[in-house]
């Protein structure tokens, strides 16, 4: 069965410090890993993506570091900020592009 | 915003009833996937439909059934509503079927009772 299994479930980091968030994934047919945001009451919405065809993705305070031997992948938030609280999903999907498999979310709490 | 938008944001249905959930999706998209979030789980993948057919289904019954209009906005139906479907329901476009970009309309709070 596709999986995506994601870790920690909950992560509380203090306003400045870095947020990171692991995946890791069974299929090798995944070709598209995206992270998406979602604060409560709130659709998911799209935070970066990465191939595997990079192993780093950086955008403003967020970075994507992919391992393809180890099919891990990674979220890194620098300087959380307390409006980055909110509930983050990695997912995949394969060339396809029918369906994201997501992983269980983490909640982050950024402390003031 | 996304341009994605569902109807209604919250409903209340008795165990067994049937419920039809709405999504418009954004302009210029044509490809319309559905998604069930239990409380604290990730989304889960119901079905995707391209161009008004159905293009991939996850694993859900067959009481889960949608539509797509020429218009590309689409309904999601469940029938015999249990307790168990009680979710939020996503719907996310994207520009064709095998786009990887998808974006995500606020939801639909289900509740059954």
């Amino acid at each position: 069965q596709q999986q995506v299994k994601q870790s920690p479930q909950s992560l509380i980091v203090q306003k400045g410090g870095i947020s990171i968030i692991n995946c890791a994934y069974e299929n090798t047919a995944f070709d598209y890993f995206p992270w998406y945001q979602q604060f409560p009451g709130k659709g998911p919405a799209l935070l970066i993506a990465i191939r595997p065809d990079v192993s780093e993705k950086k955008e403003g305070r967020f970075t994507i570091s992919f391992n393809k031997s180890a099919k891990q992948f990674s979220l890194h938030i620098m300087d959380s900020q307390p409006g980055d609280s909110a509930t983050y999903f990695c997912a995949a999907t394969s060339p396809s592009g029918s369906r994201l498999t997501f992983g269980e979310g983490t909640q982050l709490t950024v402390n003031p | 915003e996304t341009g994605v938008t569902q109807s209604p944001t919250h409903l209340i249905k008795t165990r067994g009833q049937q419920v039809t959930l709405r999504c418009s999706s954004q302009s210029g998209h044509n490809t319309v996937s559905w998604y069930q979030q239990a409380l604290g789980q990730g989304p889960q993948f119901i079905f995707q439909y391209y161009r008004e057919e159905e293009n991939g289904r996850g694993n859900f019954p067959p009481r889960f059934s949608g539509l797509q209009f020429p218009n590309y906005s689409s309904e999601l139906n469940v029938n015999a509503l249990e307790l168990d479907d009680s979710a939020l329901y996503l719907c996310a476009s994207s520009l064709e079927s095998g786009w990887t970009e998808a974006f995500f309309g606020q939801g639909t709070r289900l509740t059954v009772v």
